[in-house]
């Protein structure tokens, strides 16, 4: 077990709705990062938070939105739903002050969206 | 760009040895991870590279040549349990540990 809980396991959304999805990291970790993985893929990478701002981005549109709290804990949220966000959600947490640190980014289980 | 390619598929058998290549163009690097998913799991944490060379984990040991952008996970006397897909990852400068993962490489050990 590597600390890291995300909420909630499964969901099933109607394409339109929009979607919330919770992450709690790894006690003592400041950063967290969130990866969308479609099936046979490897998980790609949607944006990053360090002590509560947005600290990268991928290739994701603007509907993915996200927050980080003062407790470090994150949520990633999807507007406008569509039958291709239909995907597992990882949340990865770690500790960052530098960027040339090996910090490991430990994986929570996933959040598995189907959208229909 | 960034791309990162491995294989798709692989075959071994308990007690062998496998290789799992990894090659990577990538605009920035600061290191590279190997992960192991099981299916419906989160990826674990294998190994971690920066410099050129080898490190040796165990049965896992992975290699790094930033010169030709390539890399190989080494896994040594197989177990069923290994049957999983070994995830390739680049680190990329810009946004702290952010991660651009290969598409993943599914081994299969029969035995």
């Amino acid at each position: 077990e590597t600390g890291v809980t995300q909420s909630p396991t499964h969901l099933i959304k109607t394409r339109g709705q929009q979607v919330t999805l919770r992450c709690s990291s790894q006690s003592g970790h400041n950063t967290v990062s969130w990866y969308q993985q479609a099936l046979g893929q490897g998980p790609q990478f949607i944006f990053q938070y360090y002590r509560e701002e947005e600290n990268g981005r991928g290739n994701f549109p603007p509907r993915f939105s996200g927050l980080q709290f003062p407790n470090y804990s994150s949520e990633l949220n999807v507007n406008a739903l569509e039958l291709d966000d239909s995907a597992l959600y990882l949340c990865a947490s770690s500790l960052d002050g530098q960027v040339s640190m090996n910090t490991e980014a430990f994986f929570g289980q996933g959040t598995r969206l189907t959208v229909v | 760009g960034q791309n990162i390619d491995q294989p798709t598929e692989m075959t071994a058998t308990e007690g062998a040895i496998v290789q799992i290549n990894c090659t990577y163009q990538t605009s920035g690097f600061n290191g590279l991870f190997w992960y192991q998913q099981h299916a419906g799991e989160a990826p674990t944490f294998l190994s971690y590279n920066v410099l050129d060379g080898l490190e040796e984990k165990g049965r896992f040991s992975s290699f790094l040549s930033r010169s030709k952008g390539y890399s190989y996970l080494l896994l040594k006397e197989l177990q069923m349990k290994d049957s999983a897909s070994y995830l390739c990852a680049v680190r990329k400068t810009q946004a702290g540990t952010a991660l651009i993962f290969g598409k993943g490489t599914t081994l299969s050990v029969s035995s």
